[in-house]
């Protein structure tokens, strides 16, 4: 069965340090896919990264940075010279690319979030 | 664009009441999403519709009536709530109906049933 572990329920730094936000899956399909959500305060979830379980290379946007390690079945995200802005939810989230009917999960499996907190 | 819309913000409404939440999207996606979230949990899936057509429905109470007049809006009609079913209700889209394509968000609806 397809498991997302956000052992992170909370984080909070001071603006400006460097954040490492913990994602470990799990999953019996070699096909799948990964995700990163951001939901600030507003409530909107914003999307982040879709990674396939076929490209390991490791992604960098602006501050953010995703390591994705299939030895360890981790997608971590680190936020570079966190700001304020930066303080929300994230969620990472997990898919299997299986059709109805082949057991494969239909949902969008989500971690229970880790709530970042970033202070001035 | 990856807008998606959902109107009204906020609902406050009483147990006897019917109203309706709202949801638009016009990036051409052909599959869209009830999620329900209460607070401090992940987003719960509970409807989808693929091509205008419910594929999904994730037992959710009759309470909860979901339709999609056309391939731009959802609505999801509320009648009897019950106050734990106060939560934020989010839709979603993607552009296709494979469960790895990237679904989008649209702010929410808070509902709060007195």
């Amino acid at each position: 069965a397809q498991k997302v572990t956000q052992a992170q329920t909370e984080i909070s730094v001071v603006e400006k340090e460097d954040v490492t936000l913990d994602c470990v899956y799990e999953t019996r399909d070699t096909t799948y896919y990964l995700f990163w959500y951001k939901q600030p305060p507003s409530g909107e979830l914003v999307f982040l990264i879709r990674r396939n379980s076929f490209d390991e290379q490791n992604e960098i946007s602006g501050r953010y940075s995703w390591n994705f390690q299939k030895s360890t079945s981790s997608f971590n995200f680190t936020i570079t010279a966190s700001q304020v802005v930066d303080s929300a939810v994230y969620f990472c989230a997990l898919s299997e690319a299986k059709v109805s009917g082949q057991g494969g999960s239909e949902k969008l499996v989500f971690g229970k979030g880790t709530k970042l907190t970033v202070n001035p | 664009d990856t807008e998606v819309t959902q109107t009204p913000k906020h609902l406050v409404m009483g147990m006897t009441n019917k109203k309706s939440l709202k949801c638009e999207q016009h990036m051409g996606h052909r599959a869209m999403y009830w999620y329900k979230q209460k607070a401090k949990k992940p987003p719960e899936l509970m409807f989808v519709y693929s091509y205008e057509k419910l594929s999904i429905n994730e037992s959710v109470p009759s309470r909860f009536s979901p339709e999609c007049p056309n391939s731009s809006l959802l609505n999801l009609h509320l009648h009897a709530l019950q106050p734990e079913d106060s939560a934020l209700y989010l839709c979603a889209s993607s552009h296709g109906t494979i469960i790895t394509e990237t679904q989008y968000f649209g702010p929410g609806t808070r509902l709060l049933v007195l």
